[in-house]
């Protein structure tokens, strides 16, 4: 099992253009999402999925778009990168979305727009 | 509305010593579930440990162990006998009911040989 693979690992964009950070599972979790981690705020939710097909907004989700066409696969569109999305982010998987499923974590994305 | 606090930005313990790291929270839910992750220099998040809110007992987990204070609303992670390799960001968070899991803002523990 690879668990939770992201890629890239780094990469630097300037503002305005667009990317998409890619977020795979190989555990057949259904629940996934997407976080962004900046000095002194923890973890906030951008977008989240409970299934293939379904997605929902999470506590920041102005300026990227999400899809889940399968369940593995969960990427993370920015539209047009500005400074203020300068940030590590983090994909992570449960089995399912309830209470008490832990989530485990893709190793990070380190994304710098200049 | 910030639902999930931890107090303490960093804290310090010698090694061999036993630590308490602070984390309360905010629901309005009776069924929710409480978490601790730890992030290494490296930058990987690491499950630590569960705790449910129907749980009478505190979780344990080898050093680690969370004191849940239901009606104070707290969820104190304890880390026994620290070591070296436990200096690294934790963070607490919760799931409640069928929603996303939300954290704190983290507490840096430095272990001091």
């Amino acid at each position: 099992n690879a668990g939770v693979t992201q890629t890239p690992k780094f990469q630097v964009l300037k503002t305005g253009q667009s990317m998409t950070l890619q977020c795979a599972q190989d555990m057949n979790h259904e629940y996934m999402s997407w976080y962004r981690q900046d000095p002194g705020m923890g973890l906030r939710l951008i977008h989240y999925s409970v299934g293939a097909g379904i997605t929902d907004q999470g506590e920041v989700p102005n300026g990227y778009n999400v899809s889940r066409s399968t369940t593995e696969d969960f990427p993370l569109r920015l539209l047009s990168a500005a400074p203020s999305q300068t940030s590590v982010y983090f994909c992570a998987s449960s089995y399912n979305f309830g209470r008490t499923y832990e989530q485990y974590f893709g190793p990070g994305t380190r994304l710098t727009v200049t | 509305a910030q639902k999930i606090t931890q107090t303490q930005p960093g804290m310090f313990v010698q090694e061999k010593e036993a630590v308490t790291l602070d984390c309360t929270y905010d629901t309005s839910d009776q069924s929710y579930g409480l978490f601790w992750y730890k992030q290494p220099s490296s930058g990987e998040m690491i499950f630590l440990i569960y705790q449910g809110s129907y749980d009478e007992q505190n979780a344990t987990e080898g050093r680690y162990s969370l004191n849940f204070q239901k009606a104070r609303k707290s969820a104190n992670l304890v880390i026994s006998a620290s070591q070296l390799g436990d200096s690294a960001m934790y963070f607490c968070a919760m799931r409640e009911g069928l929603n996303d899991m939300r954290f704190g803002a983290g507490t840096r523990l430095t272990v001091k040989p």
